[in-house]
């Protein structure tokens, strides 16, 4: 089956300590996105990347870092330096063309600070 | 910049009900437009999208249509179950492939 997949389903953080979330597509898609979700409001973008060896920054991407060196992945490392981290993360993906493509979900890892 | 207004929730209706979400956005250029579901604990499913002006998304019973001239995306059902039951997000996609979400509607469908 072809998806996104997001590990693991529930994280903890302690204060001071970098965690790292995954998200791996097998759909063959060429772009990536992270979002935040926070209670009862919409989603933020985190970065994005369209290409490998290639990201950029989305609307909240201080305290977060990302590397995209395959295809298929498409990890965050939320820092120390995220002073806020507990949040629902969701990790997306489409195809990459001149018009504008969908994009599809993962079911998200939820980050929670001890 | 690009912003996505939802009717705020919950909205609680009964089984077979008719439902209608508001949703309006403000947009530079022709953006394509979304509704998402989510379910309790899960992430985003693709519910339904329009691409133009006119163009009418439909899905498992639900629809949308595209109106430029109310800068709009409503989404309809003519008869709401249980199982509809979920937060769903009205979104536009910008330049660079950007999406911008409203933050959501909750459904509540009761027997």
């Amino acid at each position: 089956d072809g998806g996104i997949t997001q590990s693991p389903k529930y994280l903890f953080r302690k204060e001071g300590q970098n965690v790292t979330l995954s998200c791996e597509q097998n759909l063959n898609h060429d772009a990536m996105y992270w979002y935040r979700q926070d209670p009862g409001q919409g989603l933020r973008l985190i970065y994005y990347s369209q290409i490998v060896n290639d990201f950029q920054k989305g609307d909240i991407a201080e305290g977060y870092s990302v590397s995209r060196e395959k295809k298929e992945s498409f990890p965050l490392t939320v820092t120390s330096a995220q002073k806020n981290p507990t949040a629902f993360y969701l990790c997306a993906s489409s195809r990459r063309g001149k018009e504008q493509e969908t994009q599809y979900f993962g079911p998200g890892t939820r980050l929670l600070v001890l | 910049g690009n912003s996505v207004t939802q009717m705020e929730g919950p909205v609680t209706l009964s089984e077979e009900a008719f439902l209608t979400i508001n949703c309006t956005y403000t947009a530079t250029g022709y953006p394509s437009l979304f509704w998402y579901v989510q379910y309790p604990g899960e992430g985003l499913q693709l519910l339904l999208k329009a691409t133009k002006a006119d163009d009418k998304g439909s899905n498992k019973g639900f629809e949308a249509t595209y109106r430029k001239e109310t800068t709009s995306f409503h989404l309809e059902k003519g008869s709401v179950q249980v199982s509809d039951s979920a937060v769903y997000f009205c979104a536009l996609l910008g330049g660079g492939n950007k999406l911008t979400f409203g933050t959501g509607t909750q459904l509540k469908v009761e027997l």
